[in-house]
């Protein structure tokens, strides 16, 4: 598709357990992040990739989140030993080139999770 | 039982009438902004961007102002419509962090 695609669109997941949220950027796409937004909230920067410079991890809220980007192209969040407080959408966005301020940064639909 | 309700600040406004939504930024070394129109169950769609060389920016139909004095940003909506009505936000970019932060979020509600 045209625009930055993420799965599975909903995931209810029992605490404790881990999940894995996939996103594929808009093609030739370099910059990637992620958000999370909480219901009824603003959106919550988590991290970003940059072609292959380190990643900006510094929104990541416990160690128990982790993200990765294979090959410049998708991206998984993970969240191990899910808690009912990581109950949110995760949004992932991506953009032409983040450095280059300016190029308009594009969001997927989301992947809403639930803990229970 | 107990319920979590929207703590957003709202505007509402006759369908037909000019809209002006407001966000206050933080970082003055900011030097792109963009406002997202996000409707419920969706992720936030682009409408107009701005760089901080600019003061003006016009797109179909919206206005996005910016006043580096203040740290203010607007985005006006001519003639509003019912399919407008959405939940915008506001966000900055650029000093010394490529992170795009978001305001808080205003809900546009519009009146037929």
């Amino acid at each position: 598709g045209a625009g930055v695609s993420q799965s599975p669109s909903n995931k209810v997941t029992e605490k404790g357990k881990d999940v894995e949220l996939r996103c594929d950027p808009i093609s030739g796409h370099t910059a990637l992040y992620w958000y999370r937004q909480s219901l009824g909230q603003g959106l919550e920067f988590l991290i970003y990739f940059q072609g292959n410079s380190a990643p900006d991890k510094s929104g990541l809220p416990s160690d128990r989140f982790s993200a990765e980007r294979t090959g410049g192209s998708v991206s998984t969040l993970t969240i191990q030993r899910t808690q009912q407080e990581d109950s949110a959408v995760y949004l992932c966005a991506s953009s032409p080139d983040v450095r280059n301020s300016g190029n308009t940064i594009y969001f997927g639909e989301g992947s809403w999770l639930t803990v229970v | 039982g107990e319920s979590v309700g929207l703590h957003l600040p709202t505007l509402s406004v006759q369908e037909g009438d000019n809209s002006i939504i407001n966000c206050a930024y933080s970082n003055s070394a900011s030097d792109y902004f963009i406002w997202y129109k996000q409707e419920s169950g969706k992720g936030p769609q682009f409408i107009i961007d701005i760089r901080s060389n600019m003061d003006k920016r016009q797109g179909q139909r919206v206005t996005v102002l910016l006043n580096k004095t203040v740290k203010h940003l607007s985005l006006q909506i001519a003639a509003t419509q019912p399919g407008d009505s959405a939940v915008y936000f506001c966000a900055e970019k650029g000093g010394a962090t490529n992170k795009l932060i978001f305001g808080t979020g205003t809900l546009l509600a519009v009146q037929p």
